[in-house]
This record gives C-alpha cells, structure tokens and sequence, in this order.
C-alpha cells in the first residue's frame, strides 16, 4: 500500500499460542487503532492507542506503538479459535479521518 | 443501544436502476462515514458527515450520492452503478469526527451491481 501495511498478510497458529501482527504507516499520526473483522462482516473496535502512549492492554490484547519506526504491533494471547478473523490496524490525523492498514488473517486452530 | 444499523444486508442492483442505502445510529454520535470494502482489502474511506454536514469526499464518483437527513441517519444513494463498484459498503458512526474517537461500524451492505 502507498500509505502503509501490516504484516504478516496471514498468520495461522493453534490454539493457546500468541499471534503477533504488525502495522506500518508513512504520515504523522494522532492515535492509532486496531479493529477486527469476521468474514464478510462489519469490523469491531478493539484498543486505541495515543500518539504520546507507547503500549496499553485490554485483556488479551496488547498494542505498542513506536513514533520514530512509525510502527504498532498487536499482540493477541493465549488465542482461541474464536479469535479467527481479520485484523485491521487504522491510523488517524488531525485532519479526522482514519487510513486502513491492509490487514492480517489470522486462523487459529483447534 | 451501541448500535450502527445498515439495510438492505444484500442488494443486487442492474446498472440503470437507482437504490439507497440506509444507516441508522442513536448513539448521539455527531460522525458518520460511508467505507467502501473490496473482497480481501481493507476499508476505503469515501465520505464523513460531521454535524449533518459534509466533511470529506475522497473523490468519489457521483454516481454515488451521499445523504444526512438528520443527526441519526446517513443514505448513499446509487445511481447508474459499474459492475466493479460492487463491493461491501460499511457505514460507521463516532462520537466526533476527531481522530481518536473510537468508530462503531454497521454489519455492512453488501453489493452486486449487474
């Protein structure tokens, strides 16, 4: 993508492992956010994170965020098969509005 | 009620016809957007409505319309649609148009022009 990208593309892992993904991105940005995506359907929000923040956790779910690499990373453990979807990290500007990454399909197995 | 609801779920539409899309939120959010979602591709923003007024267009084409009749609902009319604008079309709401507002999305309408 000209603006950004996540990798890995598709990540595939059994159940009660830890899946990491990456978002890269190529402008200034106020927040970044992750979302998920089940097949077809709408995406759920999941964490926000602040352009001054570094890392933050919500249950399973950890985020950081590093400025100067213009990179976040989302880390999901102890997966469970019910965590298969996609994922979407969406990077905001003070101009207020928000660019997708590319995203990561994520299979967990049973 | 955190809701964002979208209709019709499906839409098959022939390239002379006119349709609407519908979205409704009473969440009291003040933004709304209008992505458009190719297979395996992430969201492209088209539209943001701040206030009942529009914010942004990313240049889209005027084929599709765009409508806020009020503070809790947001249309898309379509008109003379390409077999390649088929695609799923998610609506989204949030609190402001700020960035960094957490944005709810509806479950999308998906799209087949013939």
């Amino acid at each position: 993508s000209q603006q950004g990208e996540e990798d890995p593309q598709a990540l595939s892992i059994q159940e009660g492992e830890n899946a990491t993904m990456n978002c890269s991105y190529k402008t200034s940005i106020n927040n970044l956010q992750w979302y998920r995506q089940n097949s077809g359907r709408g995406l759920v929000h999941l964490i926000l994170i602040r352009s001054n923040e570094r890392e933050k956790h919500s249950g399973r779910l950890r985020v950081t965020l590093d400025t100067s690499k213009k990179s976040s990373s989302l880390l999901i453990t102890a997966s469970r098969a019910a965590d298969t979807a996609s994922y979407f990290c969406a990077w905001g500007t003070n101009a207020g509005k928000s660019t997708f990454g590319d995203g990561t399909t994520l299979t967990v197995k049973p | 009620d955190t809701e964002v609801t979208q209709t019709p779920k499906h839409l098959v539409m022939g390239m002379t016809n006119k349709k609407s899309l519908k979205c409704e939120q009473h969440m009291g959010h003040r933004a709304m957007y209008w992505y458009k979602q190719k297979a395996k591709k992430p969201p492209e923003l088209m539209f943001v409505y701040s206030y009942e007024k529009l914010s942004i267009n990313e240049s889209v084409p005027s084929r599709f319309s765009p409508e806020c009749p009020n503070s809790s609902l947001l249309n898309l009319h379509l008109h003379a649609l390409q077999p390649e604008d088929s695609a799923l079309y998610l609506c989204a709401s949030s609190r402001e148009q700020e960035a960094g507002t957490e944005a709810f999305f509806g479950q999308g309408t998906r799209l087949t022009v013939v």
